[in-house]
């Protein structure tokens, strides 16, 4: 089974200031991970995906995330951080084999201040 | 092209109802999946469908059920509703079983 920790429930970040929204997951079979933004009353919407290759992922709105096996990390980044980014932010993970059903973590609040 | 959608937008049930949920998948798509988000938590899998066989169930009890249709589309039933079925409803659509799932906007069900 799979499982997914995200460390930070909360994290405010002031306009233009980088930010880094923290991840981990355990699993016994190998996995493809994901970062996914959730506005208010709205589905998901992907950012960013690791399958394979390069372990710097590059992702939609200007994130990027680096997957760590090691660490068995997949931390999301952004250098400057705006308004429109204050979103729930969901990190997941789906086994290679077998059903594509995502394991989700709890959530990160992005609150962007002004 | 169409993305996912789903209906209703907003529910409300009484404790021990039975509730109709439904997804159109996006064009092309033959694989469903439904998710049960709680209030302030992650989505939860629910089971998934490919060419109308259910492909995987998550930890959900049989009162949930579904179907899928010729035309990939889906519906979610849940029977003998309880207060804690109250969550937001998610759909995913993928090309395939390992494509990227595109979600659609969800149904609120509350249930009282």
């Amino acid at each position: 089974a799979q499982s997914v920790t995200q460390l930070d429930s909360q994290v405010p970040v002031f306009e233009e200031a980088p930010v880094e929204l923290r991840c981990n997951y355990s699993s016994s079979v190998s996995v493809y991970l994901f970062w996914y933004v959730q506005y208010p009353n709205q589905g998901l919407q992907l950012l960013l995906k690791y399958l394979s290759g390069s372990t710097l992922v590059k992702g939609i709105n200007g994130f990027e995330a680096e997957f760590n096996k090691s660490q068995t990390s997949f931390h999301l980044r952004k250098p400057s951080v705006h308004i429109s980014d204050t979103a729930e932010y969901f990190c997941a993970v789906s086994a290679l084999t077998g059903a594509n059903n995502l394991f989700f973590g709890t959530g990160t609040r992005l609150t962007v201040i002004p | 092209e169409t993305g996912v959608t789903q209906s209703p937008t907003h529910l409300i049930k009484t404790r021990g109802q039975q509730v109709t949920l439904r997804c159109s998948s996006q064009s092309g798509h033959n694989t469903v999946s439904w998710y049960q988000q709680a209030l302030g938590q992650g989505p939860q899998f629910i089971f998934q469908y490919y060419r109308e066989e259910e492909n995987g169930r998550g930890n959900f009890p049989p009162r949930f059920s579904g179907l899928q249709f010729p035309n990939y589309s889906s519906e979610l039933n849940v029977n003998a509703l309880e207060l804690d079925d109250s969550a937001l409803y998610l759909c995913a659509s993928s090309q395939d079983i390992h494509n990227e799932q595109f979600f659609g906007p969800g149904t609120r069900l509350t249930v009282l």
